[in-house]
């Protein structure tokens, strides 16, 4: 079946301007979870959904970053007034469950550039 | 404090074995991942241990050891193709992944 998949694959903003970063995960998969990647680095967790509900949102980096999953299925990363240091990849990820061995899944990232 | 540890960097020749080390401190633990990712793409799963001992498949091998905090991936007889960052990712008594910053691999002809 499909895998995870992200959209926009790229995006150039200029500073100031609001983005929303779209993630649909694999069919059934009840978690998600979205990540950030700066260049050459690990991943930096921010928020997961169980559901469409998020029980833990503290890896949001400020009060700009807001994330919301409907339907239990597709979710949007919303970066409002966007600042050059949220230039990164974003990286979103489902699994089946959250227990032991679920393993995660990735989608390809949207590359996110903030001029 | 939760801290995963592998080193930042590691060099080896075609043909040759490589082993990458990570250890760990968190809060609880439900298994350990490895992930493999080639620059410019996404992770994707290597391994999960979660009991003591060695996971093999194929030419990659995973080790745990519960009590030291300790696992390595273990890459045989290395390909060109094999060049990429290697993930550690600790699952920890929230179910939450715990990821060291990677490993990057760079392979020798």
């Amino acid at each position: 079946g499909a895998g995870v998949s992200q959209s926009p694959s790229n995006k150039v903003t200029e500073k100031g301007k609001d983005v929303e970063l779209r993630c649909d995960p694999i069919s059934g998969h009840t978690a998600l979870y979205w990540y950030r990647q700066s260049l050459g680095q690990g991943l930096e967790f921010l928020i997961y959904f169980q559901g469409n509900s998020a029980p833990d949102k503290s890896g949001l980096p400020s009060d700009r970053f807001s994330a919301e999953r409907t339907g239990g299925s597709v979710s949007t990363l919303t970066i409002q007034r966007t600042q050059q240091e949220d230039s990164a990849v974003y990286l979103c990820a489902s699994s089946l469950g959250q227990g032991p061995g679920d393993t995660q899944y990735f989608g390809p990232g949207t590359r996110l550039t903030v001029l | 404090g939760q801290n995963i540890d592998q080193p930042t960097e590691m060099t080896a020749t075609e043909g040759a074995i490589v082993q990458i080390n990570c250890t760990y401190q968190t809060s609880g633990f439900n298994g350990l991942f490895w992930y493999q990712q080639h620059a410019g793409e996404a992770p994707t799963f290597l391994s999960y241990n979660v009991l003591d001992g060695l996971e093999e498949k194929g030419r990659f091998s995973s080790f745990l050891s519960r009590s030291k905090g300790y696992s390595y991936l273990l890459l045989k007889e290395l390909q060109m193709k094999d060049s990429a960052s290697y993930l550690c990712g600790v699952m920890d008594s929230n179910y939450q992944l715990i990821w060291g910053a990677g490993t990057k691999l760079i392979i020798k002809p």
